[in-house]
């Protein structure tokens, strides 16, 4: 059964880095059919897509964060990562990593997601 | 990038009531929307993706519609379980956007 488990520092210091693990277990990164991506959502707000990386390396990235982010993939390890640099306040919610079918496009697996506070 | 309004921003029904959220596209997206259904502290979660098609596991009630700018997600009968917050999704094109969301309360 698949499962996405997102880890990393729950608490950030304004404009420092963000980074974030999502560990990937019952699937394999490498399979072609998908694609792994980041999804946040500000508290009590809704739902922002980051981005998105194939275990090839090539990403995709929302142009409202492109400079900021960076999203890596470990196929060895079987988990992808999130950095985004220069946080503020704005950049605290939860974070959920999410797996992204092709061939229709769509997110089809959610981890549970995980609360991140910018906050010195 | 493309914008997605999404209405009702909530609405207030009971059990057994049918449900219809909307969501409109800024341009053309073909049949390439999702929806997701997010639960108070819980990961959302798709109930139809492509516009029409259901999601494996998906209660048979949930339903969508649409193509082109315009599209419908619609509750036949509504269960105590599907008061949450649903989401429209935009798969067309890069960047991804969601609509703001629509809260279905009792």
């Amino acid at each position: 059964q698949l499962q996405l488990q997102e880890s990393g520092s729950g608490l950030v210091k304004p404009s420092e880095t963000l980074s974030l693990t999502c560990t990937v277990s019952g699937a394999s990164i490498g399979d072609s059919a998908y694609y792994w991506g980041w999804i946040r959502q500000p508290p009590g707000k809704g739902l922002e897509w980051i981005g998105v990386i194939y275990y090839r390396g090539n990403t995709i990235y929302n142009p409202s964060l492109n400079s900021r982010v960076t999203i890596s993939v470990d196929t060895s390890n079987n988990h992808f990562s999130l950095k985004l640099t220069s946080v503020s306040a704005a950049d605290s919610g939860v974070y959920y990593c999410v797996r992204r079918a092709t061939r229709p496009e769509y997110f089809d697996s959610w981890g549970q997601g995980i609360l991140v506070t910018v906050s010195s | 990038a493309i914008q997605m309004t999404q209405s009702p921003s909530s609405l207030s029904a009971s059990v057994g009531d049918r449900v219809t959220i909307t969501c409109r596209a800024s341009q053309g997206i073909k049949n390439d929307l999702g929806w997701y259904q997010q639960k108070p502290g819980k990961a959302p979660k798709v109930l139809i993706y492509a516009a029409s098609r259901l999601q494996s596991g998906v209660p048979s009630r949930f339903s969508g519609s649409g193509s082109g700018t315009d599209f419908t997600l619609t509750i036949s009968s509504l269960q105590p379980e599907d008061f949450a917050t649903y989401y429209c999704l935009q798969d067309y094109s890069y960047p991804l956007t969601f609509g703001g969301g629509t809260n279905v309360e009792i």
